[in-house]
């Protein structure tokens, strides 16, 4: 079946770094690719996404990008905060439905 | 708007029994989703459901079985439950379906023991 790797599991990063998180993706005919924020105990919150006529996009601190001939996307989060630690999800869509990653718990050290 | 909301949000059950839990999207949401989230395992998409057709499903045993009713809630419903059942089960709902924004609910949380 179709399958979304994501990487790192762990990303420890000093407050005021910048964050990358990538993931590689099966399915050629995906064309949706979101990005999830799940805090500790909470639900998991849509934080920006991607279609694939797009290669790029931000929103504040937070960017996503596509590249579509390798089937990769990533998550790039500038000038990190305490807040942004959680563990983040990668998805792409592929036959109705959602393919996940299996998430990057993100860590930011004072 | 309200958010979409589950219920119960705890749950303690025995292994062999079966589990009702319910999930009422936001209004004019119409398609729904449920996942399964363990520790480690990330979230594995169990189904969904459109307009009360269910339109997909992941690779879950038939005992992980759904509905959706004409005002779009949905529950799902576990039978012969096991100890690996175990998790906290989202709902999520968006306006058409999974390729649009998706909504979490708060989860249930199942124990089985």
């Amino acid at each position: 079946g179709e399958n979304v790797e994501q990487h790192p599991s762990t990303l420890s990063v000093q407050e005021g770094d910048s964050a990358v998180i990538k993931c590689t993706y099966s399915d050629s005919a995906s064309n949706y690719f979101p990005w999830y924020k799940q805090e500790l105990g909470k639900r998991p919150q849509l934080i920006i996404d991607i279609r694939s006529n797009v290669g790029e996009k931000k929103d504040q601190r937070i960017a996503v990008t596509l590249n579509k001939t390798a089937k990769h996307f990533s998550l790039h989060i500038t000038e990190t905060q305490p807040e942004d630690s959680a563990v983040y999800f990668c998805a792409a869509d592929s036959n109705y439905q959602l393919i996940w990653g299996a998430g990057t718990k993100l860590i930011i050290k004072p | 708007k309200a958010g979409v909301t589950q219920t119960p949000r705890y749950l303690i059950k025995t292994r062999g029994q079966q589990v009702t839990l319910s999930c009422s999207p936001i209004s004019g949401h119409r398609s729904v989703s449920w996942y399964q989230q363990t520790p480690g395992q990330g979230l594995q998409f169990l189904f969904e459901y459109f307009s009360e057709t269910q339109r997909n499903k992941g690779n879950f045993p038939g005992r992980f079985s759904g509905r959706q009713f004409s005002n779009s809630r949905s529950e799902m419903n576990v039978s012969t439950l096991e100890l690996g059942d175990s998790a906290l089960y989202l709902c999520a709902s968006s306006t058409t379906g999974l390729s649009y924004e998706q909504y979490f609910g708060p989860g249930t949380r199942l124990t089985v023991t």
